[in-house]
């Protein structure tokens, strides 16, 4: 059981690039959800999926989109980079809304 | 404005002796708190929880305590170790939104 897989670990960007972050889970689960960190502010919901076939926004889903392509798929897009969008992202996912919720490892992103 | 703060960045304790983390929250509609903690290059992950109906809750060398007056929590971790060196994020949900709150985080450091 690899749980929760995120592709790249680590990219950089430069100011209007586009790209999709991926994440996948092998755990049936049906929840799935997308975060950033910064520092000193925690971790922040951007967008999540409580369940296959739809997705809703969190905390600061401006400049992303996302799409939940089948039960174990969840993707992350960011149609035109900013260099405010320098993060860590974190992929989520739990087995049903509003339970114990599973971590990615991270992708690292720098957009200069 | 984050409603979940974790006042102390960071924490050093030696092994053996208690390391205590704080977080408070401002939204008193809160009624779940969960603690997270995080390795370096890893994804957060679960650790203890307490709905708002308990004042403690423990699990092994591990106890969260909620003070609902002063909208305040502790994590507990009896003795320390050197395995517990990490991030511990304090989070909060409201009743059915489900969505995490997080804090910013304390580094705990356990000395030798």
């Amino acid at each position: 059981n690899a749980g929760v897989t995120q592709t790249p670990k680590f990219q950089v960007l430069k100011t209007g690039q586009s790209m999709t972050l991926q994440c996948a889970q092998d755990m049936n689960h049906n929840s799935m959800y997308w975060y950033r960190q910064d520092p000193g502010m925690g971790l922040r919901l951007i967008y999540y999926s409580a369940s296959e076939g739809t997705t809703d926004k969190g905390e600061v889903p401006n400049g992303y989109n996302v799409s939940r392509l089948n039960k174990r798929e969840f993707s992350l897009r960011l149609e035109s980079a900013a260099p405010s969008q320098t993060s860590v992202y974190f992929c989520a996912s739990s087995e049903v809304w509003g339970d114990t919720q599973y971590f990615g490892p991270g992708t690292r992103l720098t957009v200069l | 404005d984050q409603q979940v703060k974790q006042n102390s960045p960071s924490l050093s304790v030696q092994e053996g002796r208690i390391s205590i983390l704080n977080c408070d929250y401002t939204n008193s509609m809160f009624d779940y708190f969960l603690w997270y903690k995080k390795y370096p290059a890893e994804g957060p992950t679960f650790l203890i929880s307490i709905s708002s109906i308990k004042d403690k809750n423990e699990d092994g060398r591990f106890t969260v305590f909620l003070n609902k007056s002063a909208k305040h929590l502790s994590l507990h971790i009896v003795p320390s170790q050197p395995g517990d060196s990490a991030v511990y994020f304090c989070a909060a949900t409201l009743g059915n939104d489900y969505k995490l709150s997080f804090g910013a985080g304390t580094t705990v450091t356990v000395r030798a």
